[in-house]
Order: C-alpha cells, then structure tokens, then sequence
C-alpha cells in the first residue's frame, strides 16, 4: 500500500458526461500527479499541481481539468466523454518536487 | 532529448531461473532512474531507484539494478523468479524541465514466469 488513496474506483459512464475522479496523497505529500493508462498509448502524463498551484502540463486534453485543495486531494475532471476516453487512471504523489512518486491503485473508467 | 528504451518488450522465464529486463537512457543530466512494476489491474509500485549513491542498487523482492553510466543502462535482474513475479515493469528516468521534474517511462517489459 503506498498511502496514495483514489476514489472510486471503477466507473461507468457514458458519451458525452462528466465524471470526476479524487486522489488523497501521502501524509505530507506537497505534489500531485496524474497519469492515464490505455493500451493503445501507453502511461501518458497529464498534469502536476504542487502545493496547491499548477507546475506542469502533459498531454491533457482540454475538456480535462484538475485542481489541488488547500489540504492538497486533488481532483481530476473528465467532461464531454468519449469512447476514447476509456481508461485507467492514475494519481501519484511526492514529498516534493524532485522525489520519488508513489502511485494509487487507480480509477478505471469505462465510457460506454 | 531524454528518453528510455525497454529493449524486450515480452520476457518469459522459467520459475527459479534468473531474470534480466533491459533499459537503456538517454539523459543530458545526471539522471534519476527507477524500475516500477504493475500488477494486473494495480498501481504501480517502486521496486528500486537510483539517485547517484551505489551504482548497484537493492529493491524489494530481491529486485536489483546495476547503473552503468559508460553503457547508459540500468537493467533489472533477480537471481531466482518467483510466479508471483510475473507483471509488467516500467522503467522511468526522472528529468529536470521547467521548474519541476517530470517522469519519462519506457515503455514497459511484460515478464511470464513459467512453472
């Protein structure tokens, strides 16, 4: 168990919803960041928050957003879904900026 | 450019035998390296890193890695596998941009471990 925790776990949606998908760091954790996962590209970074504020930009599309709260969960937001979409996502957290990431267990999303 | 290369993209071995899965870097910097695995359906879990302490470095699950800088590799080796081996690994090198850090992963070795 890393002490990264993310809820829900499994989701079911469909085309054209909004879903939004939470993460809890690790006690004491200052940076956030998400990841997807499919089969057909691999892990893919999407965006980084640390202590709060924005630090970094993957390849998040933009109907995604995110935030980091003042006690640091942070929120993934997926709107207009698509069928592509369909994914695992992924939240890790680090001490800082330059330390290890400790990994969720994820949330799988499913658009039907 | 930073990048890594998983050079197998399928392992399989038999139960008891050694395993090696390969990668190679490419970092301009002094580079930050980790092995992760994946379990179906898990997260990904920190077997090892290097941060420019002992070149052969010690995971869990008597994972290790050796970091060789004039071959810019870092595969990952362990004397015996096990079943519960069997998953897929990342290999990930940790890269300075912009004000951050950011993680580069391989594209991942899938391992089977036969009975």
């Amino acid at each position: 168990d890393s002490g990264v925790t993310q809820t829900p776990k499994h989701l079911i949606t469909a085309t054209g919803q909004r879903v939004t998908l939470r993460c809890s760091p690790r006690s004491g954790d200052l940076s956030v960041y998400w990841y997807q996962q499919s089969l057909d590209q691999g892990l893919q970074f999407l965006i980084q928050y640390y202590n709060g504020e924005e630090r970094a930009k993957g390849n998040i599309l933009e109907r995604f957003s995110a935030q980091q709260f003042p006690d640091l969960h942070s929120e993934l937001n997926l709107s207009s879904l698509e069928l592509g979409d369909s994914a695992l996502y992924f939240c890790a957290s680090s001490r800082d900026l330059q330390e290890t990431q400790y990994f969720g267990p994820g949330t799988r999303l499913l658009v039907l | 450019a930073q990048s890594v290369t998983q050079l197998d993209s399928h392992v399989s071995v038999s139960e008891g035998t050694p395993v090696l899965l390969r990668c190679n870097y490419s970092s301009s910097y002094s580079p930050s390296l980790f092995w992760y695995v994946q379990h179906p359906n898990k997260g990904l879990q920190l077997l090892l890193k290097y941060t420019s302490a002992a070149t052969l470095v010690k995971g869990i699950n008597g994972f290790e890695a050796e970091f060789k800088k004039s071959e810019t590799s870092f595969h990952l080796t362990k004397p015996s596998a096990h079943m519960s081996d069997a998953a897929e690994y990342f290999c990930v090198v940790s890269v300075p941009t912009s004000g951050t850090y950011k993680y580069i992963f391989g594209t991942g070795t899938r391992l089977k471990v036969l009975a």
